[in-house]
């Protein structure tokens, strides 16, 4: 049973920080790493995606994948409220079927 | 360019019965994903469609099933609906079947009462 792990939260930060979000999987034949913005009542959408070890810088958005330990993370700088959602982590092997975590709520408060 | 349309918005099913949700991808998107969101499983993969062929499938029993027309819009079938299915259908699209990039639709809300 592949499985993607993130803690639920509520992940709760001040406006203008840094917020990390963190995301661990158990299949080592992982090939591609997803996060996906989820607001309330909504449909996911992409933020970004990674395949390679290090850092993937877009905006204020940072995902950062590491194979060997088998994490994968999402930082959002200057956080805004308009980023209070849940966060979705996934990830897909060489059969490209994507196992979800069950997502991390974030609050950025004012 | 118009995002993936999914009809119906809400449904109200009874137990027993059949439900067809549709889903448009985004012009010229030719495969076609979905999912079952539920407040106790999260985000799962039901099925995929390319080029009008099923590529993957998910652990969902027979009951669920889906196809792809030629034009790329897609439907899935729940037969024998039970009131676990209640759940938010969601359809997403990308250009390939191993794609990156997935644009989910705004979902179909399923009840079973």
């Amino acid at each position: 049973q592949k499985e993607v792990e993130q803690n639920s939260g509520p992940l709760s930060v001040p406006e203008g920080a840094i917020a990390s979000l963190n995301c661990t999987y158990s299949d080592r034949g992982s090939q591609s790493f997803f996060w996906y913005r989820q607001y309330s009542g909504k449909s996911p959408e992409l933020i970004m995606f990674i395949y390679s070890n290090g850092d993937k810088e877009d905006g204020r958005f940072t995902a950062q994948l590491n194979k060997a330990s088998q994490y994968v993370s999402l930082l959002i700088r200057d956080s805004q409220p308009s980023d209070s959602a849940t966060y979705l982590c996934a990830v897909k092997g060489g059969s490209y079927i994507p196992t979800f975590g069950r997502g991390t709520s974030l609050i950025v408060h004012p | 360019k118009a995002g993936v349309t999914q009809t119906p918005r809400y449904l109200i099913k009874t137990r027993g019965q059949q439900v067809t949700l549709s889903c448009s991808p985004i012009s010229g998107h030719r495969s076609v994903s979905w999912y079952q969101q539920t407040p106790g499983q999260g985000l799962q993969f039901l099925f995929e469609y390319f080029s009008e062929t099923q590529r993957n499938k998910g652990n969902f029993p027979g009951r669920f099933s889906g196809r792809q027309f030629s034009n790329s819009r897609s439907e899935m079938n729940v037969s024998t609906l039970e009131l676990g299915d209640s759940a938010l259908y969601l359809c997403a699209s990308s250009l390939e079947w191993t794609g990156y990039e997935q644009y989910f639709g705004p979902g179909t809300r399923l009840t079973v009462t």
